[in-house]
């Protein structure tokens, strides 16, 4: 079975401070992460995934197989960045279709 | 851009009525998805869609859900005779194929269902 932890609900943190919003997942296989990022009256929309190892806003994460954590971070928060994010795991199946596993999410609140 | 468009934006039924969400998927999409959110609560899988087929299906989508594309546009969603627990967001999504790894699942606005 796969599981997307994310322990805070709520993050609030000063604008110019460093971020970080904590994932940690639970599969046997070897997993395919994402962070998506829900803005206010927006839809889900996909911010990044480990195996680009991009940087999207200034953020980034890194896939850490050993304490199974897939932490994102940015140094300094933005107001713009104020937004729910959930962390994913993704897998595709033989039969042609992909499945997301999400996290309960966590709402980051960016004070000015 | 394209965008999944979805409608009705909120949708209100009563309890055991059958509602019927939409969800007009990006053009050249193969595979559909529906997931819902309860409000307060994490966005969960319940079905995906190829080929005419339904590929899979989480416990939550029992027998009073179905899936069907009627029309080669449109994605559908109905719920046969709604409970209480059905209200929640329900989001559409695709993508072009059926690998995580280089396909991202582009997702609708969502119908918000309140079921009264």
């Amino acid at each position: 079975a796969q599981r997307v932890t994310q322990p805070e609900k709520l993050l609030s943190v000063f604008k110019g401070a460093p971020v970080e919003l904590k994932c940690n997942y639970s599969y046997s296989g070897s997993p395919e992460l994402f962070w998506y990022v829900q803005y206010s009256r927006q839809r889900l929309q996909l911010l990044l995934r480990h195996i680009s190892r991009e940087s999207i806003k200034g953020f980034t994460a890194d896939l850490n197989k050993g304490e199974t954590s897939f932490h994102l971070k940015k140094p300094f928060a933005q107001e713009e960045d104020s937004a729910m994010y959930y962390c994913a795991l993704g897998r595709s199946f033989s039969g042609g279709y992909q499945k997301v596993t999400f996290g309960t999410g966590t709402k980051l609140q960016v004070i000015p | 851009e394209p965008e999944v468009t979805q409608t009705p934006s909120h949708q209100v039924t009563q309890m055991g009525q059958e509602v019927i969400l939409r969800c007009v998927p990006i053009s050249n999409h193969l595979y559909f998805y529906w997931y819902r959110q309860i409000l307060g609560q994490k966005v969960e899988f319940l079905v995906s869609f190829y080929n005419n087929e339904i590929s899979e299906k989480s416990e939550i989508f029992d027998d009073q859900f179905s899936v069907e594309r009627p029309d080669g546009s449109n994605f559908t969603l109905k719920i046969r005779s709604t409970k209480l627990e059905d209200s929640a967001m329900y989001f559409c999504a695709s993508t072009t194929s059926g690998t995580v790894l280089t396909d991202t699942q582009y997702f609708g606005p969502g119908t918000r269902l309140t079921v009264l």
